[in-house]
């Protein structure tokens, strides 16, 4: 049962334009989501959360946006630039009780120059 | 940012050897610590939570025999693969986490391969 789903395996983007990597999830006990940049051979590196009180939530050229109605979560990168080429892991997990993630099965994010 | 250590990076091995991965948080006192398996093209699938100075939880289908994890204090757990065969060959993540809302921060793994 695949809690956490990343539907596309891979995705290409030009230099610059945006970025947009989609998640759904089906338990509806998740109130808490991050994503991750994951690069071949190195531990995944967390960059963004997002709590399901919000909608949405920015740091710099990340955004995540939290659709709960849809159980759909997406990650905007913009402008996207080379070194954002990674793999793409969006994660849930409920913020009382156990603390560990779900992962998605990832997203390989090519950006082109 | 915080910091996960996880030491050694790569493990080539023989079938029966039993292989120690340790997992350091470097800059914080990790009240919990996660390890997980990826198999290639694959997610990361969580294998045990430990928390400091208690028993391991176990996933379901994980034997707790095979992988022996010990969270001995705030800043070090380790996985040992015991009587390793190739079957357990993968690459092997831990994280830590501080306070309960904290992100997970993860190690660089480690690529175990066995003979």
């Amino acid at each position: 049962d695949q809690q956490v789903k990343q539907n596309s395996p891979s995705l290409s983007v030009q230099e610059g334009r945006i970025s947009i990597l989609n998640c759904d999830y089906t338990n509806s006990m998740f109130d808490y989501f991050l994503w991750y940049k994951k690069y071949p051979a190195e531990g995944p590196t967390f960059l963004i959360s997002i709590s399901s009180i919000k909608d949405k939530n920015e740091d710099g050229r990340f955004t995540v946006f939290l659709n709960k109605s849809a159980k759909h979560l997406s990650l905007h990168i913009v402008p996207s630039q080379p070194g954002d080429s990674a793999v793409y892991f969006c994660a849930a997990r409920r913020i009382q009780g156990a603390q560990k993630l779900v992962f998605g099965q990832g997203t390989r994010l090519t950006i082109n120059p | 940012g915080a910091v996960v250590s996880q030491h050694p990076s790569r493990v080539i091995c023989k079938s029966g050897t039993s292989v120690k991965i340790e997992c350091r948080s470097l800059d914080f006192q990790a009240t919990t610590m996660f390890w997980y398996r990826q198999f290639p093209k694959q997610s990361l699938m969580l294998m045990a939570t430990s928390n400091e100075g208690s028993k391991a939880t176990y996933e379901q289908g994980v034997e707790k025999d095979k992988f022996l994890i010990n969270h001995a204090s705030l800043t070090l757990s380790t996985l040992t693969v015991t009587s390793a065969h190739p079957e357990d060959s993968s690459f092997y993540i831990c994280s830590a986490s501080g306070r309960n809302n904290q992100p997970q921060h993860f190690g660089d793994g480690t690529r175990l391969s066995i003979l």
